[in-house]
């Protein structure tokens, strides 16, 4: 069964570095999302892809965010200066098609900012 | 915007019983998904469930979209149940994102 896949699984960094996050979604899905969980807190939306373009991005999702799906495969999300605050599991999801269809999300990346 | 709520917050359960875990929400949805976030923090994708009623083993789910509740049953309980459960909505024209409840964190014990 096809699954979205996300590497590294887990990534530690200094603040003020820059980390790529990099997710597969399923190859015949057309949405991509990034969501975030801070330790111990729910999870939340970052910001929706579609048609090349970001179609939604949440109040979080600032001018240090950044997302690129460089090829037909890969979704990346670009944090260009790390805070500690930053330290959370980030998930990529994706669907394939009408909104209300299944999201299916990957494994997460665990990032912690030292 | 939607609110996502979520009961109980914490559940213990002796292995074997039953529980039954409520997600209520604010508006209409076209979408309400139910997970399970393992002890390595992955999001197990439970049930993708709308409307009516779905069931895998030992778990089941049921969507009341009208009134604006989904219940998560879990029969004869085992260990490996633990973690935490999270619903999750969408709503019509918002785009797809996904909404989170809180999570109701159940305990099975031995």
């Amino acid at each position: 069964e096809p699954e979205v896949t996300q590497t590294p699984s887990h990534q530690v960094t200094q603040m003020g570095q820059e980390v790529i996050l990099r997710c597969v979604p399923i190859s015949n899905h057309l949405y991509f999302y990034w969501y975030r969980q801070i330790l111990g807190q729910k999870v939340e939306f970052l910001v929706s892809f579609y048609n090349n373009e970001i179609s939604e991005k949440s109040e979080i999702f600032d001018d240090q965010f950044s997302v690129e799906r460089p090829d037909g495969s890969n979704f990346t999300l670009k944090i260009r200066s790390t805070k500690l605050e930053d330290s959370a599991m980030y998930f990529c999801a994706s669907m394939r098609g009408r909104q209300g269809s299944e999201q299916y999300f990957g494994p997460g990346t665990r990032l912690t900012v030292t | 915007g939607i609110q996502v709520e979520q009961s109980p917050p914490d559940l213990i359960l002796q292995e074997g019983a039953n529980s039954t875990l409520r997600c209520n929400f604010s508006d209409s949805v076209n979408n309400l998904q139910w997970f399970h976030q393992n002890p390595w923090g992955q999001l197990i994708n439970l049930f993708y469930i709308p409307s009516g009623t779905k069931q895998n083993g030992r778990l089941s789910a049921t969507t009341v979209a009208t009134e604006r509740y989904s219940l998560l049953y879990i029969s004869s309980s085992q260990t490996t149940d633990s973690g935490v459960y999270f619903c999750a909505v969408t709503i019509y024209n918002q785009g797809g994102k996904l909404i989170f409840g809180q999570g109701t964190e159940l305990s099975v014990k031995p």
